[in-house]
């Protein structure tokens, strides 16, 4: 079954620096998010993706955060200087772009757990 | 603010029995509900999703939505050691746009 692949599992890295999370949408999707969840929290919305532009994004989503559709299969998220609160699971979800609205489930990869020392 | 509430919890019941999860949201313009499970440190994994108003059962689950009421619920019966996780309640607003989540509900299943 096809699935949402994330990379790497778990990043470590040092406050300021700056840190891609990457993500492979399901390969006949057109919708793409960043949700975060941060540890005992609830998961939160980041960004959506469509037609090789940002279609919504939340306040949490500031100019330290940008998304990139470098070729037809990867979506990544860069964190251009990171803080100790940006530490959180980061989760990538795709979805299709179909009629009718039933068919329009977002799937989540397994996530990329984010550690800022 | 378009706010998703999951207010009852941690949740325990034995082996067997039904657990009733619950779940208001305050935008009556909702259109799409989901019920996803996490397990600890995993991702999001979809349990359920309903539209219209009243029952939708798949095997052990069903989901109850009364858009009146503006609550959704989800029904496991037959409760396994394996349904213990986190369930969260989450709602589309508009066709194309973002889930919010709630923050869970635990759910322990006790052999």
């Amino acid at each position: 079954e096809p699935e949402v692949t994330q990379t790497p599992s778990h990043q470590v890295t040092q406050m300021g620096q700056e840190v891609i999370l990457r993500c492979v949408p399901i390969s006949n999707h057109l919708y793409f998010y960043w949700y975060r969840q941060i540890l005992g929290q609830k998961v939160e919305f980041l960004v959506s993706f469509y037609n090789n532009e940002i279609s919504e994004k939340s306040e949490i989503f500031d100019d330290q955060f940008s998304v990139e559709r470098p070729d037809g299969s990867n979506f990544t998220l860069k964190i251009r200087s990171t803080k100790l609160e940006d530490s959180a699971m980061y989760f990538c979800a795709s979805r299709l772009d179909v009629f009718p609205l039933a068919k329009n489930i977002q799937y989540f990869g397994a996530g990329t757990r984010l550690s800022v020392l | 603010q378009k706010e998703v509430e999951q207010n009852s919890g941690p949740l325990s019941v034995p082996e067997g029995a039904i657990a009733s999860l619950n779940c208001t949201y305050s935008d009556r313009v909702s259109q799409s509900f989901f019920w996803y499970r996490q397990y600890s440190g995993k991702s999001p994994e979809l349990i359920m999703s309903i539209y219209s108003n009243g029952d939708k059962e798949d095997g052990r689950f069903t989901a109850q939505l009364n858009k009146a009421s503006q609550y959704v619920s989800l029904l496991i019966r037959d409760s396994q050691p394996s349904d213990s996780a986190t369930y969260l309640c989450a709602v589309r607003y508009g066709a194309n746009s973002k889930l919010t989540f709630g923050k869970g509900i635990t759910l322990s299943v006790r052999p």
